[in-house]
């Protein structure tokens, strides 16, 4: 069974620029939810998807935004991107992701580098 | 807002022998799972093992167990018989029951082990 994918694996940007990363999660999964990590804030929660609507959203502005498809592949876009948007980019999927209790599974993540 | 905290950035242990994580945490949630993750420098996060709150015993996987006081909520990781391959970053991450796959991380502490 296919794990999480996340492509790019890595990612140079400029700042200004925007970028789209991908999340395939595990097959039959529903929920996927994205986190930023970073040296200095750690992992911080982004946003999560169920069922293509975004049920929980992190303390993120704008800017970072996401979507899923009715195959619950998951794509977070960042737009105008600033030089503190260097992250590893980590997605997460889970069977439901509901009340009831499921396992997140994580991807190897996106290292996205903001020059 | 619930916040979690380990207070140890590094620890190191002998191979063989045993360590005890720490983490603590605030939530004025009843009800709530906690766990432990491991970062390898894959920088895959993998599930070490994890607790649900209504639960009074403590959870055991393998050479993994927890030590869960929930009164002091504090939720402390003690690996035996210690691997060179336990060497990681290990984050406490705590999920409130009904706030679907939304994971709060503490800050984490890297584990050395060695030979």
């Amino acid at each position: 069974k296919a794990g999480v994918t996340q492509t790019p694996r890595y990612l140079i940007k400029t700042r200004g620029q925007q970028v789209t990363l991908s999340c395939s999660p595990i097959s039959g999964h529903r929920s996927v939810s994205w986190y930023q990590q970073t040296p200095g804030q750690g992992l911080q929660f982004l946003f999560e998807y169920f069922s293509e609507t975004q049920r929980n959203k992190g303390n993120f502005p704008g800017r970072f935004s996401g979507r899923q498809f009715s195959n619950s592949r998951s794509e977070m876009n960042v737009s105008t991107l600033e030089l503190g948007d260097s992250a590893l980019y980590l997605c997460a999927s889970s069977l439901w992701g509901a009340v009831v209790d499921t396992e997140a599974f994580f991807g190897q993540g996106t290292r996205l580098t903001v020059v | 807002a619930q916040t979690v905290t380990q207070s140890q950035p590094e620890m190191s242990v002998q191979e063989a022998e045993t360590v005890t994580l720490s983490c603590t945490y605030d939530t004025s949630e009843s009800d709530y799972y906690l766990f432990w993750y491991k970062q390898p420098p894959s920088r895959q996060m993998i599930l070490v093992i994890r607790q649900e709150a209504y639960k009074q015993q403590n959870a055991t996987e393998n050479r993994f167990s927890v030590n869960f006081q929930k009164a002091a909520k504090s939720f402390s990781l003690k690996i035996s018989d210690s691997q060179l391959g336990d060497a990681a970053m290990y984050f406490c991450a705590y999920r409130a029951y009904n706030a679907g796959n939304m994971l709060t991380f503490g800050g984490g502490t890297r584990l050395m082990v060695k030979p």
